[in-house]
């Protein structure tokens, strides 16, 4: 089976500058997750979606993060303006989706590299 | 809330030594718990999983048991090959909810 996609690979931008990455989830796979993984650290949850409805960003900065996932299928987080904080791993998951589930397997992308300068 | 405490690395091992990566955990009820395993530029997969005490999740070698009593989850292997250098994350999801929280990782080197 095709696993999640992600895309650019690796990203350099300049302070201040806006990013976009994206994301296509496992076919079939209702939930999606946004995670930041800073070097040396575990990742961090920055958004999840059910379908195309956000079920947790508690912990996004939404002064300067965005996400979206029109259709409930792939997905774009977006940084504007950049700080040097910044720059992470942004990993992109999925998984079926079924709420409540006590084994829920979470399948990941292979992440952005964001560097800002 | 929910937090995951694990072993700081880099932990660097030879080749066929006995592997303990420590896990333990704080959580409202019975969580499930897993680890992921990151190898170098790839993103993280699903290693084992144990969803109840007592529990003992296994795969590729690798053993961990869920006990209740000390709040814990430690990987083991027997027997580790250089193939095993990785980042280990070891992981929960509370019951009922689908926000898994990691723990920081370690970092895992096997020299031959």
């Amino acid at each position: 089976e095709a696993g999640v996609a992600q895309s650019p690979r690796y990203k350099i931008i300049e302070k201040r500058q806006s990013v976009a990455f994206w994301c296509n989830p496992i076919s079939g796979h209702a939930t999606l997750y946004w995670y930041q993984q800073i070097l040396g650290q575990g990742p961090k949850l920055l958004i999840q979606f059910q379908n195309n409805g956000v079920v947790d960003d508690s912990q996004l900065p939404k002064d300067r993060f965005s996400a979206e996932r029109l259709k409930g299928v792939d997905s774009t987080l977006k940084i504007q303006p950049a700080k040097l904080e910044d720059s992470a791993v942004y990993l992109c998951a999925s998984s079926l989706g079924s709420q409540g589930a006590s084994n829920e397997k979470l399948f990941f992308g292979s992440g952005t590299q964001l560097s800002v300068l | 809330g929910n937090s995951v405490t694990q072993m700081e690395g880099p932990v660097t091992l030879s080749e066929e030594a006995f592997l303990t990566i420590n896990c333990t955990y704080t959580a409202t009820g019975y969580p499930s718990l897993f680890w992921y395993v990151q190898y170098p530029g790839e993103g993280l997969q699903l290693l084992l999983k144990a969803t109840k005490a007592d529990d003992k999740g296994s795969n590729k070698g690798f053993e961990a048991t869920y006990r209740k009593e000390t709040t814990s989850f430690h990987l083991e292997k027997g027997s580790v090959q250089v193939s095993d250098s990785a980042v280990y994350f070891c992981a929960l999801l509370p019951l009922g909810y689908q926000k898994v929280t990691f723990g920081t990782g370690t970092k895992l080197q096997v020299i031959p």
